[in-house]
């Protein structure tokens, strides 16, 4: 069982938004910066937003990310089949001195 | 272009050894922080090790404490990861990655990953 927590899946059609969340506690979320990526199939996972919001060059605006509380969520507009991947959050946990990421959501284009 | 690869990956059988490299090419590796962050088939990502720049501070996820040390190499821009004692539920594609702010909450580069499968 994984500290942070997404759903399982998501999906959406092409064109359209989708929110992915991640819930943690005081513990990460609630006190450190989050961090989001994809992995598509195969591949080792990519960075997409770091520091809560902010995203490494390269990375379109489509993605963003918010943290509010103990939660945070990542936002993909303008889906394409292309960011059909897995998604995981990532933090830092003070109480475990370790970092830690969510279980992942897979992300389906229909 | 920035890079990271991984070698040392293979077949072993429990209760084994193994080490593991991660060479770092075009950037200054001796300023960044790096990880290992394995995944184990069809499953998810796990951190299991963190080391700061200058080497003063190590850490580990609790599956791998006290079997797992990690170690760096600036002079020969290298990073290590040397595994004792090992079990079937190690068994996964470790990946070495780069620490983005060198707080282990967020990691920018990633090498391809090696396989470990530990089995009898």
């Amino acid at each position: 069982q994984s500290v942070l927590t997404q759903p399982p899946s998501v999906s959406a059609a092409p064109g359209q938004k989708v929110t992915i969340s991640c819930s943690g506690s005081s513990s990460n979320i609630g006190n450190n910066y989050v961090s989001w990526y994809q992995q598509l199939p195969g591949t080792a996972p990519k960075l997409l937003i770091y520091d809560n919001n902010e995203r490494p060059s390269g990375i379109p605006d489509r993605f963003s990310g918010s943290k509010s509380g103990t939660s945070a969520t990542l936002g993909i507009t303008g889906l394409q089949t292309g960011d059909e991947a897995d998604y995981y959050c990532g933090t830092w946990d003070s109480s475990l001195s370790a970092a830690v990421f969510g279980g992942g959501t897979k992300l389906t284009v229909l | 272009e920035e890079q990271l690869v991984e070698s040392g990956g293979g077949l072993v059988q429990p209760g084994g050894s193994l080490r593991l490299s991660c060479a770092a090419s075009g950037f200054t590796f001796s300023t960044y922080s790096m990880n290992w962050v394995r995944q184990a088939p069809g499953k998810g990502l796990e951190w299991l090790s963190y080391i700061s720049r200058n080497n003063n501070i190590i850490h580990y996820a609790a599956s791998v404490k006290g079997r797992f040390t990690i170690s760096r190499d600036s002079a020969k821009n290298s990073l290590h990861l040397q595994m004792n004692s090992l079990r079937a539920e190690d068994t996964a594609v470790y990946y070495c990655a780069r620490d983005i702010g060198g707080r282990a909450d967020a990691f920018d580069i990633w090498g391809q990953g090696t396989m470990v499968t530990v089995s009898s």
